[in-house]
């Protein structure tokens, strides 16, 4: 069974561009949620996904979006790009019925440096 | 204000003893814990997890102990392995609210010395 796929695995952007990134889910997972990792900060929730809605957002700036499509697969986008941007995303997929039982399955991230 | 706490960012084990990383938090609403294992350049894995109306739960080497007058868990890795050095990942959540995400500590990299 394929894990999550997340693309691209590594890029660099200067400041006030956007960027898109795109997760795969594990086939038959509806959820999707995403994260931001920076060091010493552990995992920032950013919003969580499922059956295309948005069930659920954390506390960033509007400049982070994202959305689902009706396969399950999902993008993020950040617009306005700001040096404190850089950091690794990490999308996880669940089945998902409910957003907080915790069994989620991560893929390997995405690397975003902001220059 | 960080409801999940990992106050040690690093922690260093000689291999085959036992390992322990605490983790604090802060809101009593919380009722559901876990444990995640990252290794570099991986995302995350789950480990283990616990709900509050137990104090402890095992998985082979791994323990998990839940103090919930004191708010605080524990992860016991016995005996540890090479194979363990990774950064470990508290993270809480509330099952009542079936929209409520999980929340994560900031992590601590264990290092199992050979």
């Amino acid at each position: 069974k394929a894990g999550v796929t997340q693309t691209p695995r590594y890029l660099i952007k200067t400041r006030g561009q956007q960027v898109t990134l795109s997760c795969s889910p594990i086939s038959g997972h509806r959820s999707v949620s995403w994260y931001q990792q920076t060091p010493g900060q552990g995992l920032q929730f950013l919003f969580e996904y499922f059956s295309e809605t948005q069930r659920n957002k954390g506390n960033f700036p509007g400049r982070f979006s994202g959305r689902q499509f009706s396969n399950s697969r999902s993008e993020m986008n950040v617009s306005t790009l700001e040096l404190g941007d850089s950091a690794l995303y990490l999308c996880a997929s669940s089945l998902g019925d409910r957003a907080n039982t915790g069994e989620l399955f991560f893929g390997e991230g995405s690397r975003l440096t902001v220059l | 204000d960080q409801q999940v706490k990992q106050n040690s960012p690093s922690l260093s084990v000689q291999e085959g003893r036992i390992s322990i990383l605490n983790c604090d938090y802060t809101n009593s609403m919380f009722d559901y814990f876990l444990w995640y294992k990252k290794y570099p350049a991986e995302g995350p894995t789950f480990l283990i997890s616990i709900s509050s109306i137990k104090d402890k739960n095992e998985d082979g080497r791994f323990t998990v102990f839940l103090n919930k007058s004191a708010k605080h868990l524990s992860l016991h890795i016995v005996p540890s392995q090479p194979g363990d050095s990774a950064v470990y990942f508290c993270a809480a959540s509330h099952l009542a609210d079936s929209n409520y995400q999980l929340i994560w500590g900031a992590g601590t990299k264990l290092i199992i010395k050979p």
